[in-house]
């Protein structure tokens, strides 16, 4: 069975500092991949997106990147945290077959980021 | 472009009362469409979803219809417990295939 897995759970990190969130998708080959985040009493925000290794499509501009160095790895990065990052990071995998059949997204438990 | 709109909470209701979330879609062509729930805390769970028109989804007592003629996909719950509290989003996956859309969500909160 597929499984997707997300760390840190929690993270304080002082601004202008780095960070690395990472998830892993088990069980699946050539998933897509994504990064939400959700803000303080908003809705989620749809941050990257891959379809394969090495692609990565942005949505929104802002102090983030991501990565995809293997095939079932995704990495959401800063070189220098705001207070504006601060909120809940949701990482999330599927397939094109599973998207075609309407089966929606399977997401990771979170990161939560506070910024201080 | 693809959105979804859903009624602003908190919605606070006591146990056992009639749940409606209301969740409204702008979309071209025939997105499938989805509700979410996330308890506080966790991540995001799919609820139940639906592919087509009049399709109704239904789990763990929840369901919503797809209406195409009203663009709409509204959650409905006979009876809500205390373990229903979270936040619900409404969703829909746009004809490429990619990006899920969300709504903004609903705070549910049931008091006993």
């Amino acid at each position: 069975s597929q499984t997707i897995h997300q760390w840190p759970a929690t993270l304080v990190q002082p601004v202008g500092s780095p960070l690395s969130l990472e998830c892993t998708v088990e069980g699946t080959s050539n998933p897509n991949l994504y990064w939400y985040r959700q803000a303080a009493g908003r809705g989620l925000q749809l941050l990257f997106y891959s379809v394969g290794i090495g692609q990565i499509s942005s949505e929104v501009p802002q102090n983030l990147s991501a990565s995809r160095p293997q095939d079932r790895q995704f990495i959401l990065s800063s070189k220098k945290l705001l207070l504006s990052d601060s909120g809940f990071y949701l990482c999330a995998w599927s397939t094109p077959d599973r998207e075609l059949y309407g089966y929606g997204y399977t997401f990771g438990s979170g990161t939560r980021l506070t910024v201080v | 472009g693809n959105s979804v709109t859903q009624m602003e909470g908190p919605v606070t209701l006591s146990e056992e009362a009639f749940l409606t979330i209301n969740c409204t879609y702008t979309a071209t062509g025939y997105p499938s469409l989805f509700w979410y729930v996330q308890y506080p805390g966790e991540g995001l769970q799919l609820l139940l979803k639906a592919t087509k028109a009049d399709d109704k989804g239904s789990n763990k007592g929840f369901e919503a219809t797809y209406r195409k003629e009203t663009t709409s996909f509204h959650l409905e719950k006979g009876s809500v417990q205390v373990s229903d509290s979270a936040v619900y989003f409404c969703a829909l996956s746009d004809m490429d295939g990619n990006k899920l859309v969300f709504g903004a969500g609903t705070i549910l909160r049931v008091k006993s």
